[in-house]
């Protein structure tokens, strides 16, 4: 079983709508938490961070984490044709340095 | 792609063959990675460098090795490429204050 778990899709929508997206995980030690998106043939970009259990909003973007159940979401308000990606979840036990752990991805597209 | 370049982008290899894949950033960053990024397995860790010569192995090391020993460059080796060796490579880097790490744009490897 991977250590990081995440739906491959694809997650259709119709623009507009809100997109949700989620991973679980196994080791309770991770206390790191982030969204990536990765568009086709591009490298993984940054989208959201979280430390430790909670809520946090960046624009559009809403990242939550419930470190009780092993469960991480994205949620992603308003979507756009250019939110159609890859988004990547990973986590991590340590803060800079330390190596991240990824879940395998979910394609998401967004149809106007 | 945050000061970070890759070489090279695609490369066809065959069986047996060593490859080098080269990453160098101009960010100063102390930490660099190297993942792979296969269908279903989103990115595992090859190998990381947390400093000039220091170097460790991560979660699918095998059949791999890096060296650093330039803060800039950071070399994966393929001793003698295996077909199941074909991927995407990616690089990154991070900083000792930012957990945050920015990817290359990828290397494209085949090996026939």
């Amino acid at each position: 079983q991977k250590e990081v778990e995440q739906d491959p899709g694809p997650l259709s929508v119709p623009e507009g709508a809100i997109v949700s997206l989620n991973c679980t995980y196994s080791n309770s030690a991770f206390q790191y938490f982030m969204w990536y998106r990765q568009y086709s043939r591009k490298g993984p970009e940054l989208l959201m961070y979280t430390y430790s259990s909670g809520n946090k909003e960046d624009g559009r973007f809403t990242a939550q984490v419930d470190k009780s159940s092993k469960y991480i979401s994205l949620f992603i308000r308003d979507s756009q044709p250019s939110d159609s990606a890859t988004y990547l979840c990973a986590m991590s036990v340590g803060a800079a340095g330390n190596k991240l752990t990824f879940g395998g991805g979910t394609r998401v597209l967004v149809k106007p | 792609d945050a000061g970070i370049t890759q070489s090279p982008r695609h490369k066809v290899t065959e069986t047996g063959t060593p490859v080098t894949l080269r990453c160098h950033q101009t960010e100063n960053h102390r930490y660099m990675y190297w993942y792979r990024q296969d269908p279903g397995h989103g990115l595992r860790l090859i190998h990381y460098s947390y400093g000039v010569k220091d170097t460790d192995k991560g979660e699918v090391s095998d059949g791999y090795s890096v060296s650093r020993s330039k803060t800039e460059d950071f070399l994966l080796t393929l001793e003698s490429a295996t077909s199941s060796q074909t991927s995407v490579y990616f690089c990154a880097i991070s900083e000792t204050t930012n957990y945050e790490q920015y990817f290359g744009p990828g290397t494209r490897l085949t090996v026939t």
